[in-house]
């Protein structure tokens, strides 16, 4: 099984509708982080977790809200979908105790917004 | 600031030849990590090298290796006799001591390898 999974792996919906992207992950790792990926700008990071109360907004939060219901769970939500959040949606997670930042990433979720 | 340029857009090269992938990066941070990723067609994110700002040998792992030169804030990798499955989005970033373990990527480089 894998270590970081994303639910769903694909999504489209419509202008104005609230979604919801989960990922789980079973390494263990304190640390938890959403980027998104646009072509030519890489992946930007929109939120990240150092344990459950600890929430922290990234590069480019507006319009994101996320969730980190327990220490392996992060869920991102977008309240109010618009088109220009079309985007591949990676999850990662880190040890925070480990001596390297490595991060390991979920397969992706690709939304799209109409 | 830190930073990670990919001057690179894309690529293209025909199998057997030999490619590099240039990377300059950003910090003031004196200890940080900096790595490579591919992304091939199906989307996931393949981790492939991880080095700190200590070491600054280069390593050779098969057909890839990496130079990292701290002088020029550089750390570029090459292909040795590319092949068709190394066709890929390659992405650089940067993680620093005083960045939370947060990575910074670069725009992506896009290799395509034909037969």
């Amino acid at each position: 099984d894998a270590d970081v999974t994303q639910t769903p792996r694909n999504r489209i919906t419509k202008t104005g509708k609230r979604i919801m992207l989960e990922c789980s992950q079973t390494k263990g790792h304190d640390r938890m982080y959403w980027y998104r990926q646009d072509p030519g700008l890489g992946l930007r990071l929109i939120y990240y977790s150092f344990d459950v109360k600890d929430i922290n907004k990234g590069e480019i939060s507006d319009g994101y809200s996320v969730s980190r219901q327990a220490q392996a769970k992060f869920s991102l939500s977008l309240e109010s979908a618009i088109p220009n959040q079309t985007a591949l949606y990676f999850c990662a997670t880190s040890d925070g105790q480990g001596v390297l930042y490595e991060q390991y990433f979920g397969p992706g979720t690709r939304l799209t917004v109409t | 600031a830190q930073k990670v340029t990919q001057a690179q857009t894309e690529i293209s090269v025909v199998e057997k030849e030999d490619v590099t992938l240039d990377c300059v990066y950003e910090t003031r941070d004196t200890t940080y990590y900096l790595f490579w990723y591919k992304q091939p067609p199906s989307g996931e994110l393949v981790f492939l090298i991880r080095r700190n700002s200590f070491d600054e040998q280069n390593e050779i792992s098969g057909r890839y290796s990496w130079n990292f030169q701290k002088s020029t804030s550089s750390f570029n990798f090459t292909i040795t006799a590319s092949q068709v499955v190394d066709s890929a989005v390659y992405f650089c970033a940067l993680s620093t001591s005083g960045n939370t373990g947060k990575l910074i990527f670069g725009q992506g480089t896009t290799l395509q390898v034909k037969p």
